[in-house]
């Protein structure tokens, strides 16, 4: 089975503008997980979606959007950029969702803000 | 609220001697307990993980991890490293989000593992 893909793997865009990062997950796994990695923070949960759903949100402002499609594809939205944003954008998808599924990662996209 | 400490933000460790990286949770609920690898450039990766059953687990490239819930503790062992375990190790712990039905998957703030040759 192919891994979790993530693309692009690398974004340089300017404070203001709008980025918009795709995660397709290992196929037959429902359950899309977002993750915001930086050195000084480690891994920050953004949200959880699951059939199209979301089913959980991390505490980040609304800036930080996303959706999952039918096909469990799913696009993370960040608007009006900030220095702050720079950041490796990580992707997990797992089977069920559930508190015993591990999750499977994509390599991440690399977020630069200048 | 949930949290994880990973105590060593960096371990330098000789090739060929033992390592342990640390980590301690907080849950006063069951709890599932993961350690992920990050290689540079990379996603996290599996290295195994407690469920339920027996507290000692391993992974397929030698590291060993104990579950010890008294001490809410999930150490991550390795007798004998290598150049090639030189990595970025997460401690994660997963339980049911408050009315159930999926998982909240909270991770430490990770442990730089440096093999020196």
């Amino acid at each position: 089975k192919a891994g979790v893909t993530q693309t692009p793997r690398y974004l340089i865009k300017t404070r203001g503008q709008q980025v918009t990062l795709s995660c397709s997950p290992i196929s037959g796994h429902r359950s899309v997980s977002w993750y915001q990695q930086t050195p000084g923070q480690g891994l920050q949960f953004l949200f959880e979606y699951f059939s199209e759903t979301q089913r959980n949100k991390g505490n980040f402002p609304g800036r930080f959007s996303g959706r999952q499609f039918s096909n469990s594809r799913s696009e993370m939205n960040v608007s009006t950029l900030e220095l702050g944003d720079s950041a490796l954008y990580l992707c997990a998808s797992s089977q069920t969702g559930q508190f015993n599924s591990p999750l499977h990662f994509g390599n991440g996209t690399r977020l630069t803000v200048t | 609220a949930q949290s994880v400490t990973q105590l060593d933000s960096q371990v330098p460790v000789f090739e060929e001697a033992p390592v342990e990286l640390r980590c301690n949770y907080s849950s006063s609920v069951s709890v599932y307990l993961f350690w992920y690898v990050q290689y540079p450039n990379q996603g996290l990766q599996l290295l195994l993980k407690y469920l339920s059953g027996s507290t000692l687990v391993e992974s397929i490239n030698g590291f060993e991890a104990e579950f010890n819930k008294s001490q809410t503790s999930f150490h991550l062992r390795k007798p004998s490293v290598h150049i090639s375990d030189t990595a970025e190790y997460f401690c994660a712990v997963s339980d049911q989000a408050p009315g159930g039905g999926y998982q909240k998957v909270t991770f430490g703030i990770g442990t730089k593992l440096q093999v020196i040759p």
